[in-house]
């Protein structure tokens, strides 16, 4: 079944204990991106991928890291996180820019 | 700059009647793709239907049409037929390329059912 699966789905910690979300993809997209859901705010994009290491800023990277080693993978890293990070994450892959972007279940995140 | 508006927060909708989702956009590009996205309280974002630009002809999906209005930088989302499983978070998005950096979202339109 063609996905994008992202572990965990619920985390809650600690502000500046270091935290890896990771997303992975079957389905060969080679464009990712990371997005973070805030209630009245829709959706924005932190980070993006075209390619295996080829990443770049979205729109709110700030607080956030990203690694594209492999085409199937692309986690999202919080070195210290922060309250203001608690949210709603998504991640996204798609064949190419244009094209539709699938969705992962969604990781929300809680930090005390 | 590329910006979408959903000036509907909520919308509700009986049970089997037809409703309508309000979405407008603002660009300067003239090829791009627009998106209705569905997102049910298990918080999973679901494509529902996708538009392209250079295409004069409406998306439809079953009981779900759009109304693409390429000058007016309108699009909206009809719902026929609505059924209690259409109760979600609907987010237009608009998307251009060449670019990875381009995909953006509404605010949302919470839709209820009545049943």
């Amino acid at each position: 079944e063609a996905q994008v699966t992202q572990n965990p789905r619920y985390l809650i910690t600690v502000t500046g204990k270091k935290l890896t979300v990771t997303c992975s993809q079957n389905m060969n997209h080679e464009y990712m991106s990371w997005y973070r859901q805030d209630p009245g705010l829709g959706l924005r994009q932190i980070y993006y991928s075209m390619n295996v290491e080829v990443t770049d800023k979205g729109d709110v990277p700030e607080g956030y890291k990203v690694s594209r080693k492999e085409k199937r993978n692309f986690p999202l890293i919080l070195e210290s996180p922060s309250p203001n990070q608690t949210s709603l994450y998504f991640c996204a892959s798609s064949l190419n820019p244009l094209q539709t972007q699938y969705f992962g279940p969604g990781t929300r995140l809680l930090v005390l | 700059a590329q910006t979408v508006t959903q000036s509907q927060p909520e919308m509700s909708v009986q049970e089997a009647e037809t409703v309508t989702l309000s979405c407008t956009y603002d660009t300067s590009e003239s090829d791009y793709y627009l998106f209705w996205y569905k997102q049910p309280p298990s918080r999973q974002m679901i494509l529902v239907i996708r538009q392209e630009a250079y295409k004069q002809q409406n998306a439809t999906e079953n009981r779900f049409s759009v109304n693409f209005q390429k000058a007016a930088k309108s699009f909206s989302l009809k719902i026929s037929d609505s059924q209690l499983g259409d109760a979600a978070m609907y987010f237009c998005a608009y998307r251009w390329g060449p670019g990875a950096n381009n995909l953006f979202f509404g605010t949302g339109t919470r839709l209820t059912v009545i049943p």
